[in-house]
């Protein structure tokens, strides 16, 4: 069952702009998750939120959950060249082992 | 402390050959999962290990695809023999809750 779907798939903005990636799922989650993979790495872990979080944030970033819309939405503020990547959802439903991600959004960030 | 180690980075191989990726997880992580990832998707699970017992393989190949875990901690996917469609990144990663993983860089398979 796909438990993350990310939207847009490309998204190109400018050094110091925000960047906004959503995610929608289809049934029922314990946590979402978001991923971080820069080109030709590993998935890094960003930060992840409960069934019964509403937000969540860790320094530039910001997630929301909707579990009414089975939506999440992953911010970026004041955007760095760095911060370009593909970004991953990935929803855990039943047992927190079964994770499985969508096909990620690719930001990048324009100097 | 050391992150999730895997090798080799990159291998190339001709169709029908034989080929094994290794996975060192984060010391005292019990849960290690061997991931495939093909270009422009999100990784799919093939196997995760509770310590050295295979207790979700349904997405693995077993006609081609086995994997081992001795003594829980290493472990290693095999493939035999290769397609032309097993050309992907693997990703290893481990956690120590089964919450958030943490991914080794990954072994870049090109099937010639």
């Amino acid at each position: 069952s796909q438990q993350g779907e990310e939207d847009p798939q490309a998204l190109s903005i400018q050094e110091g702009e925000n960047a906004t990636m959503n995610c929608s799922y289809k049934t029922s989650i314990n946590n979402l998750q978001w991923y971080r993979q820069n080109s030709g790495r590993g998935l890094v872990h960003l930060i992840l939120i409960r069934s019964n979080e509403r937000e969540k944030h860790s320094g530039r970033l910001r997630v929301t959950l909707d579990t009414s819309k089975k939506s999440s939405s992953l911010l970026i503020t004041a955007s760095r060249a760095a911060d370009t990547a593909s970004y991953f959802c990935a929803g855990s439903g039943g047992s927190n082992y079964k994770l499985t991600f969508g096909k990620g959004t690719l930001l990048t960030v324009n100097p | 402390e050391a992150g999730v180690v895997q090798s080799p980075r990159y291998k190339i191989i001709e169709k029908k050959q034989p080929v094994a990726f290794w996975c060192n997880p984060i010391s005292g992580h019990n849960t290690l999962y061997w991931y495939r990832q093909n270009l422009g998707q999100g990784p799919e699970l093939l196997i995760r290990y509770e310590n050295e017992e295979a207790v979700d393989d349904s997405q693995l190949p077993k006609d081609r695809f086995s994997a081992e875990r001795l003594k829980g901690v290493d472990s290693t996917l095999k493939i035999q023999p290769a397609e032309l469609g097993d050309s992907a990144v693997y990703l290893c990663a481990s956690s120590l809750k089964g919450t958030e993983r943490y991914f080794g860089p990954g072994t870049r398979l090109l099937v010639l």
